[in-house]
C-alpha cells in the first residue's frame, strides 16, 4: 500500500463551523505533513510531525490545529476559518529520514463561506 | 533555505523531448534534488531524485552538473497526459528535533503538451 488517503475530498463550511480533515497512511512512514495550496500557486508547508511529535509549525494561525493520534493518522482541526482559508489542503508522508521522497494524498478542497 | 528558480511555463508538442531546468545556487552539500509532477486538484507525485551527474528511471532523466547549482529534468517523447506543473525541490533539514525534513516548493513550471 503506497497511498496516502485524505477525507473528505471536498468540504464546504461556514466561518463559525468546526470541522476536521483526516489523513491516513499505512506505509510505516514516521513523518507526516500538512500543506496548503491556493489555486495556481505552489503548496505551502503548514505543519510537520516527526515520530508523532509536532516538529515544525510554519506560523500557522491557531484556527488550524493539527493532531497526530498515531503514526498512521494525521488530523487537521478547523475552527472559525475565514474565506481566504479556502484552498486545497494536502497531506503527505515520508519515511522520516533525510532526502527521502514525499508521498502526497489527493487533498481536501475546502471552501469557507 | 535553499531556493529554486524555474521557468514559469513551457510548451511542447507530442513526441518531443522536454527539458526543464531548475536553478538552486544555495544548495547545501548534503541536499538532494527532487522533482515532482502535479495535475490539477491532485497532490504532487514524485518523479525522480538525484545528487550528482545523471539519474534515469522509467519516466525521466535528471542531469546535475558538477557544481550542483542547477539541474535539468528531461522527459522523453512527451504525450498530452504529461501536461502538468513540475516542481523542483532541494532538501533541507529543519525543526528542533532535526529529524523532520522541510520541503519548500518553488513556483513550478507549467508544461503544456500540444497535439
Amino acid at each position: 500500500d503506497t497511498e496516502v488517503t485524505q477525507t473528505p475530498k471536498h468540504l464546504v463550511m461556514g466561518m463559525t463551523n468546526k470541522k476536521s480533515l483526516k489523513c491516513e497512511q499505512h506505509m510505516g512512514h514516521r513523518a507526516m505533513y500538512w500543506y496548503k495550496q491556493k489555486a495556481k500557486k505552489p503548496p505551502e508547508l503548514m505543519f510537520v510531525y516527526s515520530y508523532e511529535k509536532l516538529s515544525i509549525n510554519e506560523s500557522v494561525p491557531s484556527r488550524f490545529s493539527p493532531e497526530c493520534p498515531n503514526s498512521s493518522l494525521l488530523n487537521l482541526h478547523l475552527h472559525a476559518l475565514q474565506p481566504e482559508d479556502s484552498a486545497l489542503y494536502l497531506c503527505a508522508s515520508s519515511q522520516g529520514g533525510y532526502n527521502e521522497k514525499l508521498f502526497f494524498g489527493s487533498g481536501t478542497q475546502l471552501s469557507v463561506l | 533555505l535553499a531556493k529554486t528558480t524555474q521557468p514559469i511555463s513551457m510548451d511542447s508538442y507530442e513526441g518531443q523531448e522536454v527539458n526543464i531546468t531548475c536553478s538552486h545556487n544555495n544548495i547545501a552539500t548534503n541536499d538532494y534534488i527532487t522533482w515532482y509532477q502535479q495535475f490539477p486538484s491532485q497532490g504532487p507525485r514524485f518523479i525522480i531524485q538525484g545528487y550528482k551527474t545523471k539519474v534515469t528511471n522509467e519516466v525521466a532523466s535528471l542531469f546535475i552538473p558538477a557544481d550542483r547549482k542547477s539541474s535539468t529534468l528531461s522527459l522523453p517523447r512527451v504525450s498530452l497526459s504529461d501536461t502538468a506543473v513540475y516542481y523542483c525541490l532541494v532538501g533541507d533539514i529543519l525543526g528542533s528535533s532535526g529529524s523532520a525534513r522541510q520541503l519548500t516548493f518553488g513556483s513550478g513550471t507549467q508544461l503544456t503538451v500540444l497535439p
